[in-house]
């Protein structure tokens, strides 16, 4: 059984760029939740998706996106990139949208904007 | 704006020694709590869950859960080198937003030889 894969690993892309970020879910999970974990933070949520729809949203512009896709893997995009927006983004899958259960993280795609 | 807080360290203890680390939670509603382990340049990675007041321990570790004191902690017994890194508190929200998990900014723990 697979965990969580999120590919890229490293990104830089330039102030104003848009960037796709991708995330493979385990196997058996239609749930999957992104976070971002700026330096020196903790990770901040930043939406979730079940079953193709998004389920929840945190405190992130709209220029924040996300697909799910009908395998259950997942796409974040961020157009209009800002310096800020430098961060390590994480991936979560889990078997359901109810919480409670823990959530396992995939490696992260560490984002530099310049 | 619910929040978790955590001892901002950094935190130093001896090799053998018990490293205490504590988070606070201000969503009186949570059920469900988490420790993560996070190594420089690394993903958090699950330690312990806590679901219910009172203790529990896996191997090293103990968490202790005190929900009327909004209260969640990690021992780390028998400290070792290979223990430091930052730890992470992480929280459910309540209702119907419990699939999200609210983070504090971790307590960076060092297990000096």
């Amino acid at each position: 059984e697979t965990g969580v894969t999120q590919s890229p690993t490293h990104l830089i892309k330039t102030r104003g760029q848009q960037v796709t970020l991708r995330c493979s879910s385990q196997s058996g999970h239609n749930t999957v939740s992104w976070y971002q974990q700026a330096l020196g933070q903790g990770p901040q949520f930043i939406f979730q998706y079940y079953r193709e729809e998004e389920n929840g949203r945190g405190n992130f512009p709209p220029r924040f996106s996300g697909l799910q896709f009908p395998n259950y893997s997942s796409e974040l995009n961020v157009n209009a990139l800002e310096l800020d927006d430098s961060a390590l983004y994480l991936c979560a899958s889990s078997p359901g949208r109810q919480g409670g259960s823990p959530l396992h993280f995939g490696n992260g795609t560490r984002l530099t904007v310049t | 704006q619910k929040e978790v807080e955590q001892n901002s360290g950094p935190l130093s203890v001896p090799e053998g020694a018990i490293a205490s680390l504590n988070c606070t939670y201000s969503d009186r509603g949570s059920q469900s709590f988490f420790w993560y382990r996070q190594y420089s340049g690394k993903s958090p990675e699950l330690i312990m869950s806590i679901y219910s007041n009172g203790d529990k321990e896996d191997g090293r570790f103990t968490a202790q859960l005190n929900k009327a004191s909004q209260y969640v902690s990690l021992l780390i017994r028998d400290s070792q080198p290979s223990d430091s890194a930052t730890y992470l508190c992480a929280v459910t929200s309540s209702g119907g937003s419990n699939y999200k998990l609210t983070f504090g900014k971790g307590t960076l723990l060092t297990v000096n030889p």
